[in-house]
């Protein structure tokens, strides 16, 4: 059973531009959750995908933008990146199954310089 | 809105010693997760706490829920320099599935 993986590893980009991050989920889980995690803070819910339609949102602006495909891989577009948007991206998967737990991915750290 | 209290924010400690640390939050829930967090590194899944009175324990570390209280507990018992890390508490107001607002984080270094 291979877990939640994440690409890429590492990104820089310039203000101004788009970014898309990709998500494939651990097997067998049909929700993908996204949480931004800024430097030495604790991450924040973006949004999460369930069977391919959003399914809650944090307080992140419209800006910030997803997907979840059949196989429920997923992936976060970022368009017009500000400096703020420097930080540790963070997919997770869970089954919908009632256990509620979360399995994460080792992340996307996206820098904008 | 949700907000998810941990304290202290940053705990050092000798190898050997025992201590707590607390997450209150604001929201009425019966699910509470901790997890570890190694600098630069994802999060790793210490406990997933379910109901009121829920206590469960790995090792060195006992995690507890007083849902009534909005009140979770991480206990560390004789500490080791291994379990140096940020510690999270996170809360799930998800109805089907989790969504979690976490806490501030617990930076705990522990000393020789």
């Amino acid at each position: 059973e291979t877990g939640v993986t994440q690409s890429p590893t590492h990104l820089i980009k310039t203000r101004g531009q788009q970014v898309t991050l990709r998500c494939s989920s651990q097997s067998g889980h049909n929700t993908v959750s996204w949480y931004q995690q800024a430097l030495g803070q604790g991450p924040q819910f973006i949004f999460q995908y369930y069977r391919e339609e959003e399914n809650g949102r944090g307080n992140f602006p419209p800006r910030f933008s997803g997907l979840q495909f059949p196989n429920y891989s997923s992936e976060l577009n970022v368009n017009a990146l500000e400096l703020d948007d420097s930080a540790l991206y963070l997919c997770a998967s869970s089954p919908q199954t009632g256990s509620y737990e979360q399995y994460f991915g080792p992340g996307t750290r996206l820098t904008v310089t | 809105e949700l907000k998810v209290e941990q304290n202290p924010l940053f705990l050092s400690m000798q190898e050997g010693k025992n201590y707590t640390i607390y997450c209150n939050y604001s929201t009425t829930s019966d699910r509470l997760y901790w997890y570890r967090q190694d600098p630069g590194k994802s999060l790793e899944s210490l406990f997933v706490l379910l109901s009121n009175g829920a206590v469960k324990q790995e090792g060195r570390l006992m995690a507890s829920l007083d849902t009534k209280a909005r009140l979770s507990t991480l206990h560390i018992t004789a500490a080791v320099h291994d379990l140096s890390a940020t510690y999270f508490c996170a809360v799930d107001l998800g109805r089907t599935a989790s969504k979690l607002t976490f806490g501030t984080g617990t930076r705990l270094q522990v000393t020789l």
